[in-house]
């Protein structure tokens, strides 16, 4: 079955302490891997779009890198507003249009 | 602010009852897509409209349907509502619906059916 699993679940960083995100997916035939952030009853906020094996893409402390099998958001130095829930989809060949999400990483960055 | 806007932005109503949702895309979006949000179930796609019409659907139950209308702004109709029908509804929006569109995402309309 097609999947995106998402991991940790949940992560809590200290300030200023980088760690990474895992999206990864067992689909052929990738056409894009989104990355958003969604913060508690607000909606999605698009981060990053990556469309091949080995693109990478930054913004301010993010960074999001894609693998064949996983992409990954890396956050250097968090700060306390980077706390949120971030999630990645992925488009992929004969997916009729539709994007399948991941069920997110809640990340809380304490002070 | 993705420029997309849901209204209302609260419902609280009751079972059996219906309501309607409403989404306006971005200037310019000629996609509207809804969502269905619950605390175990992650994001669920329900449908997607282009340009007025169905262009691909997703888990929608029988008892809920969508139009897109000629302005380009969406109605999500729910009817005979469940508790488990609550939830947050999103709609996003794109410039064309392609595979690789990005999909800007609106407030949201919290439903509560009591």
């Amino acid at each position: 079955e097609d999947q995106v699993t998402q991991s940790p679940e949940a992560l809590r960083l200290q300030e200023g302490e980088s760690s990474s995100l895992n999206c990864s997916y067992t689909v052929s035939g990738l056409r894009g891997l989104f990355w958003y952030r969604q913060d508690p009853g607000k909606g999605p906020e698009f981060l990053f779009t990556l469309y091949s094996a080995g693109e990478e893409k930054e913004k301010e402390r993010l960074k999001a890198t894609l693998t064949k099998k996983e992409s990954f958001l890396h956050i250097t130095a968090p700060k306390p507003e980077d706390s949120a829930t971030y999630l990645c989809a992925v488009w992929y060949a004969g997916n009729n249009r539709k994007l399948i999400w991941g069920l997110g990483t809640s990340l809380a960055v304490n002070p | 602010d993705s420029g997309v806007t849901q209204t209302p932005k609260h419902l609280i109503t009751a079972t059996g009852q219906r309501v309607t949702l409403r989404c306006s895309p971005r200037s310019g979006d000629l996609s509207v897509y809804w969502y269905q949000q619950s605390l175990d179930q992650g994001l669920q796609f329900l449908i997607q409209y282009y340009n007025g019409e169905e262009r691909a659907k997703g888990n929608i139950l029988e008892r809920f349907s969508a139009q897109q209308f000629p302005d380009l702004h969406s109605e999500l109709n729910l009817s005979s509502l469940e508790l488990g029908d609550s939830a947050l509804y999103f709609c996003a929006s794109s410039v064309a619906g392609g595979n690789t569109d990005t999909q800007y995402f609106g407030p949201g309309t919290r439903l509560t059916v009591l």
